[in-house]
């Protein structure tokens, strides 16, 4: 089983609506969690931390539910520009250093 | 400021070969990472090193795959001999790892596009 799972997607909506990804990571003692963004051919890009009484840049919100090991990213009133793989990440304390994991990413497509 | 340098941006070669991508991360930063990207298979963690020192390297798909950071500004990913599975993009990324604290931002190269025919 994959440390960090995620749907892949594609996920194709219109401009202008809601559009929700979850995530969910199997090791407990995931310590910090974030939102990247990848666009076609680019390399990722932090989007946002993922705080565990949830938060908010803009349009896009953030949530984390550590009893179920999850974590979502919610994007309002999408954009054109939104379109990319969302990648999520769980950085993972040890006694030495933290190892930060990708999940393979859902791509997020927005028609006109 | 310079961001995270990956050399070659792109190469071609043919299997058997030896490829050596290069990375030189962010001044002061103390955490370096190699990722493997492909369709198939995501951004996969290759290894990690943390004040030039590997941390874990199970991630290398085996011994063909190996990796050296000789000090803090220069960090090296050698396949040898590469075949035609390797072809991938390979991301080098750094952070300044603090540890308990909320940070984590992964700052990435451009990456490398290796294509081995």
């Amino acid at each position: 089983r994959k440390e960090v799972e995620q749907d892949p997607g594609p996920f194709n909506v219109p401009e202008g609506a809601t559009v929700a990804f979850n995530c969910t990571y199997s090791n407990s003692a995931s310590q910090s969690f974030f939102w990247y963004r990848q666009d076609c051919r680019k390399e990722p890009k932090l989007l946002m931390s993922v705080y565990s009484s949830g938060n908010e840049d803009g349009r896009f919100t953030a949530q984390l539910n550590r009893a179920s090991q999850y974590i979502s990213l919610l994007i309002r009133d999408s954009k054109l520009s939104d379109s990319a793989t969302y990648l999520c990440v769980v950085k993972v304390l040890r006694s030495s250093a933290s190892k930060i994991i990708f999940g393979s990413g859902t791509r997020l497509s927005i028609r006109p | 400021d310079a961001g995270v340098i990956q050399s070659p941006r792109h190469e071609v070669t043919e299997m058997g070969q030896e490829v050596t991508l290069r990375c030189k991360p962010i001044s002061g930063h103390n955490s370096l990472f190699w990722y493997r990207q492909t369709m198939m298979r995501g951004l996969e963690l290759l290894i990690y090193f943390n004040n030039n020192v590997p941390i874990d390297d199970s991630g290398m798909p085996e011994d063909r795959f190996s990796a050296k950071m000789p000090n803090a500004s220069f960090s090296t990913l050698k396949i040898q001999p590469s075949e035609p599975r390797d072809s991938a993009v390979y991301f080098c990324a750094s952070t300044q790892d603090s540890g308990y604290m909320n940070t984590g931002e992964l700052f990435f190269g451009e990456g490398s596009r290796l294509t081995v025919l």
